[in-house]
């Protein structure tokens, strides 16, 4: 079946414009998360979303951060007046439920390059 | 949520098994044991989990030793497509996947 897809694959963007990032997870997968990993770095966790619960927002890491969730399916990370040190690739993963006994499916992310 | 220690860098000759060590001397008694695996510019793929007893699948097994403060991930017979990233992960909860730095695993012809 379709995994998690990400768009776009890669994006250029000049020091202080606004960017969006799109996440579809798999259908009927109720959790979300998005993730950052810079050159060489582990996975930063950014944000969680479960079902309609509150969003975990405890991981970004300025209010430039924002992050959406459409209808419990599509979600969008959303960076504003964007800095070279946001220039990472964002993951974004989905699971059947938000407890641990059940895995995370990534999709092949989105790679930012900040100018 | 308890951290990881895993080795930097490890080599493994194709055929044979690769045996990754994961040191989580802090998890507590709900906190399960993951592995995932980044090949280069891919997003991580989920490998194996478990809490208490050793675990296999079609791609590993998971060893976990009585006291929980370790386990080891085991690939039976690598190939040059295992050569990863391998995360070990403990949680107790699915938002707080902390992945580290991970295990540099090459296979070697």
């Amino acid at each position: 079946g379709a995994g998690v897809s990400q768009s776009p694959s890669n994006k250029v963007t000049e020091k202080g414009k606004d960017v969006e990032l799109r996440c579809d997870p798999i259908s009927g997968h109720t959790a979300l998360y998005w993730y950052r990993q810079s050159l060489g770095q582990g996975l930063e966790f950014l944000i969680y979303f479960q079902g309609n619960s509150a969003p975990d927002k405890s991981g970004l890491p300025s209010d430039r951060f924002s992050a959406e969730r459409t209808g419990g399916s599509v979600s969008t990370l959303t960076i504003q007046r964007t800095q070279q040190e946001d220039s990472a690739v964002y993951l974004c993963a989905s699971s059947p439920a938000g407890d641990q006994t059940y895995e995370q499916y990534f999709g092949p992310g989105t790679r930012l390059t900040v100018t | 949520d308890a951290k990881t220690t895993q080795p930097t860098s490890m080599d493994c000759a194709e055929g044979r098994a690769a045996n990754l060590p994961c040191n989580h001397s802090t998890i507590s008694g709900n906190e399960y044991v993951y592995w995932y695996r980044q090949i280069h510019s891919q997003g991580p793929q989920y490998i194996i989990h478990g809490l208490k007893n050793n675990e296999t699948n079609e791609m590993a097994s998971l060893i976990i030793t009585e006291d929980r403060k370790s386990s080891t991930l085991i690939l039976p017979h690598a190939t040059l497509r295992d050569t990863a990233v391998y995360y070990c992960i403990v949680s107790r909860t699915g938002n707080q996947f902390y992945f580290g730095t991970g295990t540099s695993l090459t296979v070697i012809p």
